[in-house]
C-alpha cells in the first residue's frame, strides 16, 4: 500500500524523444508536486498542484508539463528531450496547511537518462 | 524567496559515536516548519524528524534530535549511537507555505559511517 507510487523507477531515452512519468498518490492530498534531484543531489521544485491552482517554477522549460486526470494523480510529461533533462525525477504529495507537520510524502523517484 | 543552507557536502563518523549535521535557513516569514529528511543510497526520501517554528522544545525522534535556534535560524541535526544504517544524504528543509517555493531543500550532506 505504498503512498506515493511513481512508475517507472528507470527510463532510458534518447533525445528528441516524448516520455512521461506517472505518478499516484493514495493520501488523499490536495497538493502534488514534482521535484528534479540533479547529478549533485540538489533537489529543486518544478511544479506544485492542486486542483485549483498550478504553480510552475520560472526556470523549469516549457517543455516539461503536469498533466493532472485527478487529484490522486499528477503525471509529468517531456517533449523533446535534451542530454540535460538526465536527472532523478521525484513525484511528492503533502497535507493540507493544517497538518503540514507530517510533511511531504515522497515517490521512491524515476532516475531518467537521456542518451 | 526561502533559502536553506547545508555547510557541510560530507561528514564521516565512528559507528556509535555522535555526530552533528548543520542547516542555516533564511525566511521573512514567522511560522514555518523544518524538516530532516534520509535519502539512502535506496533513492527514497524519508522524514527523519521535523520542528514547528513556534515550539520552543527542540525535537527528539529516538536517536534524532535537532538543536533548533529561531533566532539565529539554525537546525541542526544529531544523531546519538550512529549505526551503519544511518549512511545516507541528509537533507534539511524549510516550509513556510505553499507557493513557488513549497518545500526548500539544502544542498545536503552524505554521511559515512565508519565500522
Amino acid at each position: 500500500d505504498t503512498a506515493v507510487s511513481q512508475t517507472p523507477k528507470y527510463l532510458v531515452t534518447q533525445m528528441g524523444n516524448d516520455k512521461s512519468i506517472k505518478c499516484e498518490q493514495n493520501l488523499g492530498h490536495d497538493t502534488m508536486y514534482w521535484y528534479k534531484q540533479d547529478s549533485k543531489k540538489f533537489l529543486k521544485i518544478m511544479f506544485s498542484y492542486n486542483n485549483k491552482e498550478l504553480i510552475i517554477n520560472e526556470t523549469v522549460p516549457n517543455r516539461f508539463s503536469p498533466k493532472s486526470p485527478d487529484k490522486a494523480h499528477l503525471n509529468l510529461h517531456i517533449n523533446s528531450l535534451e542530454l540535460g533533462d538526465s536527472a532523478v525525477y521525484f513525484c511528492a504529495s503533502s497535507p493540507p496547511e493544517s497538518y503540514m507537520r507530517r510533511g511531504y510524502t515522497f515517490g521512491s523517484g524515476t532516475r531518467l537518462t537521456v542518451v | 524567496a526561502q533559502t536553506v543552507t547545508q555547510s557541510q557536502p560530507e561528514m564521516s563518523v565512528q559507528e556509535a559515536e555522535t555526530v552533528t549535521l548543520s542547516c542555516t535557513y533564511d525566511t521573512s516569514e514567522s511560522d514555518y516548519y523544518l524538516f530532516w529528511y534520509k535519502q539512502p543510497p535506496s533513492r527514497q526520501m524519508i522524514l527523519v524528524i521535523r520542528q514547528e517554528a513556534y515550539k520552543q522544545q527542540n525535537a527528539t525522534e529516538n536517536r534524532f534530535s535537532v538543536n533548533f535556534q529561531k533566532a539565529a535560524k539554525s537546525f541542526s541535526l544529531k544523531i546519538s549511537d550512529s549505526q551503519l544504517g544511518d549512511a545516507a544524504m541528509y537533507f534539511c528543509a524549510h516550509y513556510s507555505g505553499g507557493g513557488a517555493d513549497g518545500l526548500t531543500f539544502g544542498k545536503g550532506t552524505h554521511l559515512i559511517i565508519q565500522p
